[in-house]
């Protein structure tokens, strides 16, 4: 089956910095990567997603970009504000779109 | 509309029990999924329904059960409960529109066993 792996685990930056996560896939086969932001205690909520016929998504401060080739896609948050410090998970689902194979998640904190 | 509802939000067991946790979907969606959220190991994918029908399931034993209604509403049960079962269980639901997979999680059953 699919198997996603996720890095950083944890990362910290300052605010007004950029933050880079990345993902990588192995299933040639999975056409939707979506990216779902967990604050503490609250339920994970999606906040971008592409499709393997994009290269390139961007919604604000959030961008996540996908190299079907290498098979790895990752999420960029511009300008980062406290607000953003949650854990994220990056995401492949299956052809059908009915199983989704997550990755351990980054731990994002934003120092202000 | 209402979200996604996970019933009970707390429960404490002990080894060997039983448990049984509820979800119900948004309104319209017939896609019910369910995860298991460990430290450490993000979100693990037990099983899929749609229509009352499993069409996935993970890469667990044969102790995690689930089943949906044909009001989409979903049960998962986990029999003979290990200490390792301790976690937290999100149910996801999902209209499965061709235009987005998103799935729209409720805010968890976390199960202790001691």
């Amino acid at each position: 089956g699919e198997n996603v792996e996720q890095h950083p685990s944890t990362l910290s930056v300052q605010e007004g910095d950029s933050a880079v996560i990345k993902c990588t896939y192995s299933d040639s086969a999975s056409n939707y990567f979506p990216w779902y932001k967990q604050e503490l205690g609250k339920r994970p909520q999606l906040i971008i997603d592409i499709r393997s016929n994009v290269g390139e998504k961007k919604d604000q401060r959030i961008a996540v970009t996908l190299n079907k080739t290498a098979k790895h896609f990752s999420l960029h948050i511009t300008e980062t504000q406290p607000e953003d410090s949650a854990v994220y998970f990056c995401a492949a689902s299956s052809p059908t779109g009915n199983q989704f194979y997550f990755g351990t998640g980054t731990s994002l904190t934003v120092i202000p | 509309k209402a979200g996604v509802t996970q019933t009970p939000r707390y429960l404490i067991k002990t080894r060997g029990q039983q448990v049984t946790l509820s979800c119900s979907p948004i309104s319209g969606h017939r896609s019910v999924s369910w995860y298991q959220q460990t430290p450490g190991q993000g979100l693990q994918f037990l099983f899929e329904y749609f229509s009352e029908t499993q069409r996935n399931k993970g890469n667990f034993p044969g102790r995690f059960s689930g089943r949906q209604f044909s009001n989409s509403r979903s049960e998962m049960n986990v029999s003979t409960l290990e200490l390792g079962d301790s976690a937290l269980y999100l149910c996801a639901s999902s209209f499965l529109d061709l235009h987005t997979g998103e799935l729209f999680f409720g805010e968890g059953s976390r199960l202790t066993v001691l």
